[in-house]
């Protein structure tokens, strides 16, 4: 399987815990995204990569939250000390380099519950 | 601020009916405008996309949208629904100023095909 591969798929916490989740893009591609998305929401911005450097971080991404890429290659997204608002789907896209016009390839999600 | 509406939570269609599912969107800059649908569980799929040249932009899965740039909109359109094609869609936009390549997305409109 060639594409965005995220894990695990699901994530059941208790309060207060740490979280990690992993992303796998697609091999090629060294544009790397996070987003977020809730319950009858469409997926809101994160963060984003360009290689192993972090371009943009968005306001929703508190100090909590923290996000890698050490390499360039895969990309790992920590939440301290969860809280139940943080519940939620968390999607992984990646695209390649270009212009704008390339569309972002997302996998299947991470599913949060903090209990 | 860049920004996509999708006004309605859901359509509902026969299948064989032609369906539309509406976005608005707005703006800085040139937009390049992405739909995407996505099922139950599971992560979002690349329908359509478009950046410049034929207003009425062809995708996977029979489906097409229609770029109108005076009334800001991207329409997604089908000629003859299927029951398979009942699942959440989402229109998303990039703005052609800054090069996160970030996408904003819309609320979703479930589309309900009834056999």
């Amino acid at each position: 399987d060639t594409g965005v591969s995220q894990d695990p798929r699901h994530k059941i916490t208790k309060r207060g815990q740490n979280v990690t989740f992993r992303c796998d893009p697609i091999s090629e591609h060294n544009r790397l995204y996070w987003y977020r998305q809730t319950l009858g929401q469409g997926p809101e911005f994160l963060t984003y990569f360009q290689n192993e450097a972090q371009l943009e971080k968005s306001r929703l991404l508190s100090d909590r939250f923290s996000a890698e890429r050490p390499k360039g290659s895969f990309s790992t997204l920590e939440i301290q000390r969860t809280e139940q608002g943080d519940s939620a789907m968390y999607l992984c896209a990646s695209s390649s380099q270009g212009h704008l016009n390339t569309e972002a390839f997302f996998g299947q999600g991470t599913r949060l519950t903090v209990v | 601020a860049q920004s996509v509406a999708q006004p309605e939570d859901q359509v509902n269609v026969a299948e064989g009916n032609p369906l539309t599912v509406k976005c608005t969107y707005s703006v800085s800059g040139n937009p390049y405008l992405f739909w995407y649908v996505q099922y139950p569980n599971r992560g979002l799929q690349f329908l359509l996309k478009y950046i410049t040249g034929d207003n009425l932009v062809k995708g996977s899965y029979g489906f097409e949208a229609e770029f109108n740039k005076s009334q800001t909109s991207f329409h997604l359109k089908k000629p003859s629904a299927l029951v398979s094609d009942s699942a959440l869609y989402f229109c998303a936009v990039r703005g052609s100023s800054g090069n996160t390549g970030k996408l904003i997305f819309g609320q979703g409109t479930t589309l309900q095909v009834k056999p």
